[in-house]
């Protein structure tokens, strides 16, 4: 069955520190990757998504970039983390099927705060 | 172009009473629907899809969700309400033209009286 780990799971980091979140996804190929942000009692802000290897499609303009070094592997990071940058960010994948989207599946999230 | 509209952002209801969560949206094409559930500090869970096979959709924990395309609506519901579903809910669509993007709504945040 397929899984998908963040980590971490909580980081404090203080403002103009860089950022690293990892994701990994197994038991699946060539999936789908997504990095959203959620601010406190918001919905889902998409960040990037990644059809492929080295592929990234960025939606919103800002200090934070992404990147896949391997077909399971999303990164997400920052060289400069900005107080506005503390959120919940959710990393999810998808697998196309016959042209139709299956839904995704969300990671278990990582809490940033920045201070 | 694609949207997804939840038309409560809070729901309130007391245990053991239905549940009605609206969501309505807007698709150029055939849409895949979805309702997700998230518990405080965590990842988002599928509750159930609909993806052009029967209308009325069964997921999990009770949940059930009817896609009228006349009314652009895919709301969900439950026939009583339980302690454990007080979170917050996201209705989704995504579609052909929106290539490999889900566009979610802004979440209905559901509290259960005791």
């Amino acid at each position: 069955s397929q899984t998908i780990h963040q980590w971490p799971a909580t980081l404090v980091q203080p403002v103009g520190s860089p950022l690293s979140l990892e994701c990994t996804v197994e038991g699946t190929s060539n999936p789908n990757l997504y990095w959203y942000r959620q601010a406190a009692g918001r919905g889902l802000q998409l960040l990037f998504y990644s059809v492929g290897i080295g592929q990234i499609s960025s939606e919103v303009p800002q200090n934070l970039s992404a990147s896949r070094p391997q077909d399971r592997q999303f990164i997400l990071s920052s060289k400069k983390l900005l107080l506005s940058d503390s959120s919940f960010y959710l990393c999810a994948w998808s697998v196309p099927t016959s042209g139709r989207y299956d839904e995704q599946f969300f990671g278990p999230g990582t809490r940033l705060t920045v201070l | 172009a694609q949207s997804v509209t939840q038309l409560d952002s809070h729901v309130s209801v007391s245990e053991g009473t239905p549940v009605l969560l609206r969501c309505n949206y807007s698709s150029s094409y055939s849409p895949s629907l979805f309702w997700y559930v998230q518990h405080p500090n965590k990842g988002l869970q599928l509750l159930l899809k609909y993806t052009s096979a029967a209308t009325l959709v069964k997921g999990i924990n009770g949940f059930e969700a009817e896609f009228k395309k006349s009314e652009t609506s895919f709301h969900l519901t439950k026939p009583s309400a339980h302690m454990s579903d007080a979170a917050e809910y996201f209705c989704v669509v995504s579609d052909y033209s929106t290539g490999n993007q889900f566009y979610f709504g802004t979440g209905t945040s559901l509290t259960v009286i005791p």
